[in-house]
């Protein structure tokens, strides 16, 4: 199985802040065949089921807004927010889909001071 | 517009057998490269992958549960189902169906919560 590490457990940022999460695969997940790399962001707010941010690790899906940016090829991934809102506050998740079994993250807990 | 709704027995005993229904729409397991997968979220593993069917029954597990899962279709319908044999209280949490593609998994269920205790 590919694990999925992500750091930090859990970051406190205010309002306005820039936000790095990291993720890392024990694995490479870039696929030749299709030119990317088989990652995705999810993020679960309180009480809510996940909710796909970011696919092929860059990714944004529509309607997600820009201030979200995934980055990162191989076996090292980032997201970053941009000047995070209150709204922000949830867990994110990265999820390898490049092989079964998928795996996922532990997950980052964003808490805004 | 994607929807995915799981329904399941909420509680249970050690041992059953615990049967989910995901009945979905905006898509089609009739449709080419499309699939549904089971996640169960628990405190103790966090989100931890089930079992996938594909449109074309093709079908993948986890290997660490391999032996306890089940997954079937009914395209008509539009519903899927898992199986999970001889539960314990391991398998307490919440249980999402998603929409799989080519890109992974596009969306998710609300979740269904299921206690086995006795």
């Amino acid at each position: 199985d590919i694990v999925m590490t992500q750091s930090p457990s859990s970051l406190a940022v205010s309002a306005g802040d820039k936000v790095t999460m990291s993720c890392k695969s024990s694995q490479s997940l870039f696929s030749s065949e299709y030119q990317g790399n088989y990652l995705s962001w999810f993020q679960q707010k309180p009480g809510q089921s996940p909710k796909l941010l970011i696919s092929l690790a860059s990714t944004r899906e529509t309607g997600v807004p820009d201030r979200f940016i995934g980055s990162g090829s191989g076996t090292d991934f980032t997201l970053t927010i941009n000047s995070v809102q209150a709204e922000d506050l949830a867990v994110y998740y990265c999820e390898q889909y490049y092989s079964y079994p998928l795996t996922f993250g532990s997950g980052t807990k964003l808490e805004i001071k | 517009q994607v929807s995915l709704k799981e329904s399941g027995p909420g509680i249970l005993q050690p041992f059953q057998t615990l049967s989910l229904t995901c009945s979905f729409s905006g898509f089609s397991l009739g449709t080419s490269n499309m699939g549904v997968g089971w996640i169960r979220q628990t405190s103790g593993k966090g989100l931890e992958y089930l079992a996938t069917i594909w449109w074309d029954d093709d079908k993948y597990f986890n290997p660490s549960l391999n032996s306890r899962l089940t997954v079937s279709k009914d395209t008509s319908n539009n519903q899927a189902f898992l199986k999970i044999t001889s539960v314990d209280t391991a398998d307490t949490g919440t249980y999402y169906c998603t929409q799989e593609g080519k890109e992974g998994i596009v969306d998710w269920g609300q979740g269904v919560m299921v206690t086995v205790s006795s």
